[in-house]
């Protein structure tokens, strides 16, 4: 059983530039929850979402930032017009059913912005 | 906000000795998490508690919860240098984690 996965791993981005991180929550899931890390810095919750529909999405900032998690296919992280201070490892954790259910993390994708 | 707190921020701590790592929350929840992350590594999941009294160990490490207190602690025993890693507690509330600021530890010969 394959576990969370994530795609890339590594992502370099120019300032300006979008950029979209995927994540493909374990098998049997449907729940996946997107979280930011900042060097040195514990996580934080950035959006929880069901197939097609976002459940909370209160650590999002306001401007730039979006997720989908389509009835089909993986979730995606979408950045617009990335700058500096969005380099950071994100994290994509799922569980079974939400909120009483254990999560599950991915390996992240660490993305830079030059 | 749920506020989570742990301390310490950083430990070093030589092989064989002993030491707890404290986790304290500000809301009531009845689930806390504790997560292992190497440098450059996502987290590795070390223990579920789910409900006040819990207790549980894997080799070297125990943990504990005190829903009244609000505390949690990751007990280390005889410490070697393979625990050296950044510990996370992390506790549900209402389906996002919110994680401590994590426990840097550096076990030394």
């Amino acid at each position: 059983n394959a576990g969370v996965m994530q795609n890339p791993r590594h992502l370099v981005r120019r300032r300006g530039q979008e950029a979209r991180l995927r994540c493909s929550p374990m098998k049997g899931h449907s729940h996946v929850y997107w979280y930011r890390q900042l060097p040195e810095e514990g996580l934080k919750f950035m959006v929880y979402l069901q197939k097609e529909n976002i459940i909370d999405e209160s650590g999002m900032p306001k401007e730039r930032f979006s997720a989908e998690f389509p009835k089909e296919g993986p979730s995606i992280l979408r950045i617009q017009q990335v700058v500096r201070g969005d380099s950071a490892a994100y994290f994509c954790a799922s569980s079974r059913q939400g909120a009483l259910y254990e999560q599950y993390f991915g390996p992240g994708t660490r993305l830079t912005v030059t | 906000e749920l506020k989570v707190e742990q301390n310490p921020l950083f430990l070093s701590m030589q092989e064989g000795k002993n030491y707890t790592i404290y986790c304290n929350y500000s809301t009531t929840s009845d689930r806390l998490y504790w997560y292992r992350q190497d440098p450059g590594k996502s987290l590795e999941s070390l223990f579920v508690l789910l409900s006040n009294g819990a207790v549980k160990q894997e080799g070297r490490l125990m943990a504990s919860l005190d829903t009244k207190a609000r505390l949690s602690t990751l007990h280390i025993t005889a410490a070697v240098h393979d625990l050296s890693a950044t510990y996370f507690c992390a506790v549900d509330g209402r389906g996002q984690f919110y994680f401590g600021t994590g426990t840097s530890l550096t076990v030394i010969p």
